[in-house]
């Protein structure tokens, strides 16, 4: 079943605009992760954000979290074409690793950056 | 270290025939999973492996099976092949035990079936 939902589903900015994709879940979590993936290839690991976390960085990437809507943001600033990707949130559940699901992912945003 | 592995990349294969699909995680990772992604469905889990055994399960066919051996590679297979089983087979591996952290995905095996 699909936990995570991405919106919106494309986006299409300037290079070094700034690119915020969110991603909204339905059931308790542990933590939600965001990959990248480029055109039909192998999924990147971006970033992971913990339950008990509301805000984590790395370089131009910025994650929020809020469980009590049960959504994410990412925010990737000052995109450059190589952004050019479609991203996923990835979510657990507390339960998982004892005959779960397993990591869920949404459907993703497209993201394509104009040069 | 090198990435995960994937084998073959590309494949076609007729309804009905059966298929094996490689993937040799990154050197130290004893959890394998596998995800198939479709532009219709999006990425859905398959099944982990972790030691040898399967330790998670999705919500696919008994058509759909896997192994690991003990060197944490592992083999998913699909038998009686359906033209909904064309898809991207992305295959992951990750370092930890327990819970669900980072993924670290190979390229992937593109299967067309005709």
């Amino acid at each position: 079943s699909q936990q995570g939902e991405e919106d919106p589903q494309a986006l299409s900015i300037q290079e070094g605009e700034n690119a915020t994709m969110n991603c909204s879940y339905k059931t308790s979590i542990n933590n939600l992760q965001w990959y990248r993936q480029n055109s039909g290839r192998g999924l990147v690991h971006l970033i992971l954000i913990r339950s008990n976390e509301r805000e984590k960085h790395s370089g131009r990437l910025r994650v929020t979290l809020d469980t009590s809507k049960k959504s994410s943001s990412l925010l990737i600033t000052a995109s450059r074409a190589a952004d050019t990707a479609s991203y996923f949130c990835a979510t657990d559940a507390p339960d998982s690793g004892g005959g779960a699901d397993g990591l869920t992912f949404g459907k993703g945003t497209h993201l394509i950056i104009q040069p | 270290k090198a990435g995960v592995t994937q084998t073959p990349r590309y494949l076609i294969k007729t309804r009905g025939q059966q298929v094996t699909l490689s993937c040799s995680p990154i050197s130290g990772h004893r959890s394998v999973s596998w995800y198939q992604q479709t532009p219709g469905q999006g990425l859905q889990f398959l099944f982990e492996y972790f030691s040898e055994t399967q330790r998670n399960k999705g919500n696919f066919p008994g058509r759909f099976s896997g192994r690991q051996f003990s060197n944490s590679r592992s083999e998913m297979n699909v038998s009686t092949l359906e033209l909904g089983d064309s898809a991207l087979y992305l295959c992951a591996s990750s370092l930890d035990a327990t819970g669900w952290y980072e993924q670290y995905f190979g390229p992937g095996t593109r299967l067309t079936v005709t």
